[in-house]
């Protein structure tokens, strides 16, 4: 099985960085996702680690140890519209995907 | 990128009711189809893992009688919640992806279901 660890809410202010980290034990470990979900909307996609190391996408940065099962989200200059919920999903060997139960981050004028 | 089309987005109906809700791959073939289920405030739960051609497979929980799943097409997937009722009201998501490995899920906007 999957357990998927993150914490619950995290709030900074504008143009401010900030890290949501994720801890994981998973049977077959195949890959880590990142996904952001405003209220009432679908997740979208925002990265992907496989190999150990940090994965930059603009202003949002991935990375994944695999040998301690932790993933951090870093989100740089922080925006008003970053206001969302952050997902961490593991997929296994079979690519059945595991999703945390989000980190809702709250930016602040 | 890949686009993932879900309709309806929104269903209001009476107890008893039977919903069906579709989820469709755009411009892509999709091996695989799931289907989540979402309360406020809650993350994702898989309710069930649709292969084309194949009978879905559904998560522990999930009644398999209540929740049908077809996946006629590599591009067609539809939940068909049958006899609806209150405690089935939820937001239910469908996501596709291709076969290889590390392919990200894409999502369908979602179907918010409401049961009176």
């Amino acid at each position: 099985g999957q357990n998927i660890d993150q914490p619950t809410e995290m709030t900074a202010t504008e143009g401010a960085i900030v890290q949501i980290n994720c801890t994981y034990q998973t049977s077959g470990f195949n890959g880590l996702f990142w996904y952001q979900q405003h209220a009432g909307e679908a997740p979208t996609f925002l990265s992907y680690n496989v190999l150990d190391g940090l994965e930059e996408k603009g202003r949002f940065s991935s990375f994944l140890s695999r040998s301690k099962g932790y993933s951090y989200l870093l989100l740089k200059e922080l925006q008003m519209k970053d206001s969302a919920s952050y997902l961490c999903a593991v997929t296994d060997s079979w690519g059945k995907f595991q999703f945390g139960a989000g980190t809702q981050v709250v930016v602040t004028p | 990128g890949a686009v993932v089309s879900q309709h309806p987005s929104w269903v209001i109906c009476k107890s008893g009711t039977s919903v069906k809700i579709e989820c469709r791959s755009l411009d892509f073939q999709a091996t695989t189809m799931f289907w989540y289920r979402q309360f406020p405030k809650q993350s994702l739960m898989l309710m069930a893992t649709s292969n084309e051609g194949s009978k879905a497979t559904y998560e522990q929980g999930v009644e398999k009688d209540k929740f049908l799943i077809n996946h006629a097409s590599l591009t067609l997937s539809t939940l068909t919640v049958t006899s609806a009722h209150p405690e089935d009201s939820s937001f239910y998501i469908c996501s596709a992806k291709t076969g290889p490995q590390g392919q990200p899920q894409h999502f369908g906007d979602g179907t918010r279901l409401s049961i009176l």
